[in-house]
């Protein structure tokens, strides 16, 4: 099935540590997205590319990092940098960048 | 940046009534979209309007883009408990806006049975 998947669904980090949220698509998308949810709010968008080896920071970058070597592929790396990470993560893509967005079913990290 | 409202924040509903809620912005928008989410999964894409005055419905659900395209508004007829969730509007501006598509906050609704 065509379709967005995430994983793992729930991760745990320990403080100072470094983790990366996989993020794939087989719908032949070029634009893909990362927000990040807090309980209880909407969507804050870290990062987004609009093609292949190219991508551009959203409204809540720092403490993030990501890479878009294959157009199927989208990892986002949370760092030690970022001080609340504890958050839902979502995955999304769009047939290109002025598209409609098509989610994940998310990524919940949480720090031990 | 830019801001999408949506009202109300919360609400509480009986099964079987009607449902409205509305997306307002200061800007002028070129698409507006509706997403529903279900607790602990990926909103999923409800319905997609694309011209002032539009009006679509998806099953229970109707969409319109507002003509001052400014605005839109859904509505739920009949509700059930599986509407139970948050929806969320996110609106489209042209240009080189760097972040294409906007997201409202989100519109909470409980249906009590």
């Amino acid at each position: 099935d065509g379709g967005i998947t995430q994983s793992p669904k729930y991760l745990f980090r320990k403080e100072g540590q470094n983790v990366t949220l996989s993020c794939e698509q087989n719908l032949n998308h070029d634009a893909m997205y990362w927000y990040r949810q807090d309980p209880g709010q909407g969507l804050r968008l870290i990062y987004y590319s609009q093609i292949v080896n190219d991508f551009q920071k959203g409204d809540i970058a720092e403490g993030y990092s990501v890479s878009r070597e294959k157009k199927e592929s989208f990892p986002l790396t949370v760092t030690s940098a970022q001080k609340n990470p504890t958050a839902f993560y979502l995955c999304a893509s769009g047939v290109t960048f002025d598209q409609p967005q098509h989610f994940g079913d998310g990524t919940r990290l949480s720090i031990l | 940046g830019q801001q999408l409202n949506q009202s109300p924040q919360s609400m509480f509903i009986q099964e079987g009534e009607d449902v409205s809620m509305n997306c307002t912005s200061s800007s002028i928008f070129n698409t507006w979209l509706w997403y529903k989410q279900d607790p602990g999964e990926g909103p999923v894409l409800l319905i997609a309007l694309y011209k002032a005055g539009e009006l679509t419905s998806n099953g229970r659900l109707t969409a319109q883009f507002g003509i001052t395209r400014k605005d839109s508004f859904l509505n739920i007829s009949a509700s059930i408990p599986s509407d139970v969730g948050i929806y969320f509007c996110a609106g489209q501006r042209s240009g080189n806006y760097g972040q294409n598509f906007v997201f409202g906050p989100g519109t909470r609704l409980s249906v009590l049975p």
